[in-house]
């Protein structure tokens, strides 16, 4: 059973177009954490939301926590083709001791 | 510096082959693991060391062999391993085991002939 469910699988835009990824469950986390991943290279953390309703910008994305810390969303403005990589969502659940890692987003953008 | 390093960058092996990942951070953290990750997925968890000492093993072959000599070194040695092996090996390292956001490492690429 995967707890973290991911949506979309694959998104391939345009530059300049805006998108929005989903990291949805049915179980409550303690915080959550967004990674970028480029291809044979190691995940880079992107941010971490800790409390529910946050909400998180780093420069051109928006990162949002839900109310009941059950799901996040990632809104990317403007896409670059610099933005192209594996999306993860990543969360830690206060019942385990490791961290559920979401099914992955892959996102191309082209110019 | 949210730094965690991995050596080699790439690697290849026979499967009757002896050779061991390294993976160093000097950010003063407790918890360190290694996770193997395949094309397009997410990665998986293999071992998780807390405060030097080995915290979870998730039903890893023996053929994986994990090691912590110290507070800033984790590695993995490799013995006898199979093709199905072939993937990138990652690095993590939090403050704390579980409840902390993980840094990784850029990862090893390994391919078992």
């Amino acid at each position: 059973t995967q707890l973290l469910e991911q949506s979309p699988q694959f998104l391939s835009i345009q530059e300049g177009e805006n998108l929005t990824v989903y990291c949805n469950s049915s179980s409550v986390f303690s915080s959550l954490q967004w990674y970028r991943q480029e291809p044979g290279e190691g995940p880079v953390l992107l941010v971490t939301v800790v409390t529910g309703g946050e909400v998180k910008k780093l420069k051109r994305l928006t990162f949002q926590f839900g109310d009941a810390r059950k799901d996040s969303s990632l809104h990317i403005t403007a896409a670059q083709p610099g933005d192209t990589g594996l999306y993860l969502c990543a969360g830690d659940r206060s019942t385990a001791s490791k961290l559920t890692f979401g099914t992955g987003t892959r996102l191309q953008v082209t110019l | 510096d949210t730094e965690v390093t991995q050596t080699p960058k790439h690697l290849v092996m026979g499967m009757t082959n002896k050779k061991s990942l390294k993976c160093e951070q000097h950010m003063g953290h407790r918890a360190m693991y290694w996770y193997k990750q395949k094309a397009k997925k997410p990665p998986e968890l293999m071992f998780v060391y807390s405060y030097e000492k080995l915290s979870i093993n998730e039903s890893v072959p023996s053929r994986f062999s994990p090691e912590c000599p110290n507070s800033s070194l984790l590695n993995l040695h490799l013995h006898a391993l199979q093709p199905e092996d072939s993937a990138l090996y990652l690095c993590a390292s939090s403050q704390d085991e579980g409840r902390e956001t993980q840094y990784f490492g850029p990862g090893t690429r390994l391919l078992v002939l």
